[in-house]
């Protein structure tokens, strides 16, 4: 157990609509990363949050968003869902922002999108 | 984006074999990183390689971050049943500051 929790465990929702997901990080980390993990594939960057602030983002559209919180958990926002934001998300803590600084993966939301 | 190309995509072998699985980029990675991960679980770290040529070792796992910088193996001695599941190599690419860049994952099926 890495200590990072994740809620819902599961989700189903339909086109369009918008989805909130949220993360725990493990004590004494202050840096959040996002993952999406579409099936079959490896994990991709969504972005990462530090001290309630975005600190980098990948190749993902601006209806996904985020929030980070004063005591680290975080959000990850995405509106306007659609069929291929089924997948797998993913979140991690690190005590750092440096990629020295091991990140720790909580298990999961997974979203299924109709 | 960075690509890492992870190989073989799946394995199937017997209880007491040995396991080797790598993952090659085109670009230079300041950190080599090997993840397994379970049904319903997020990805756990097995082994992390910070230098070129660094060798380590994690019980029965041994893991290598390759001269070049561009490439890593891992290597599974005396393979378990409970060593079924997905491995991803992982790395931070020098031009991505603390994004982890993963490989496609080797699904590893051990029948006893």
């Amino acid at each position: 157990e890495t200590g990072v929790t994740q809620s819902p465990t599961h989700l189903i929702k339909t086109r369009g609509q918008q989805v909130t997901l949220r993360c725990s990080s493990q004590s004494g980390h202050n840096t959040v990363s996002w993952y999406q993990q579409a099936l079959g594939q490896g994990p991709q960057f969504i972005f990462q949050y530090y001290r309630e602030e975005e600190n980098g983002r990948g190749n993902f559209p601006p209806r996904f968003s985020g929030l980070q919180f004063p005591n680290y958990s975080s959000e990850l926002n995405v509106n306007a869902l659609e069929l291929d934001d089924s997948a797998l998300y993913l979140c991690a803590s690190s005590t750092g922002t440096v990629y020295q600084e091991t990140q720790y993966f909580g298990p999961g939301t997974r979203l299924l999108v109709l | 984006g960075q690509q890492l190309n992870q190989s073989p995509q799946s394995m199937f072998i017997q209880e007491g074999e040995d396991v080797s699985m790598n993952c090659t980029s085109s670009s230079i990675f300041n950190t080599w990183l090997w993840y397994k991960q379970e049904p319903g679980e997020g990805p756990v770290l097995l082994i992390a390689l910070y230098k070129a040529g660094e060798l380590t070792s994690n019980g029965r796992l041994t893991a290598q971050f390759g001269i070049t910088r561009k490439d890593s193996f891992l290597n599974i001695s005396a393979s378990i049943p409970s060593d079924v599941g997905i491995y991803f190599c992982a790395g931070h690419p020098v031009t991505s500051g603390s994004r982890l860049t993963f490989g496609e994952g080797t699904q590893l099926t051990v029948n006893p």
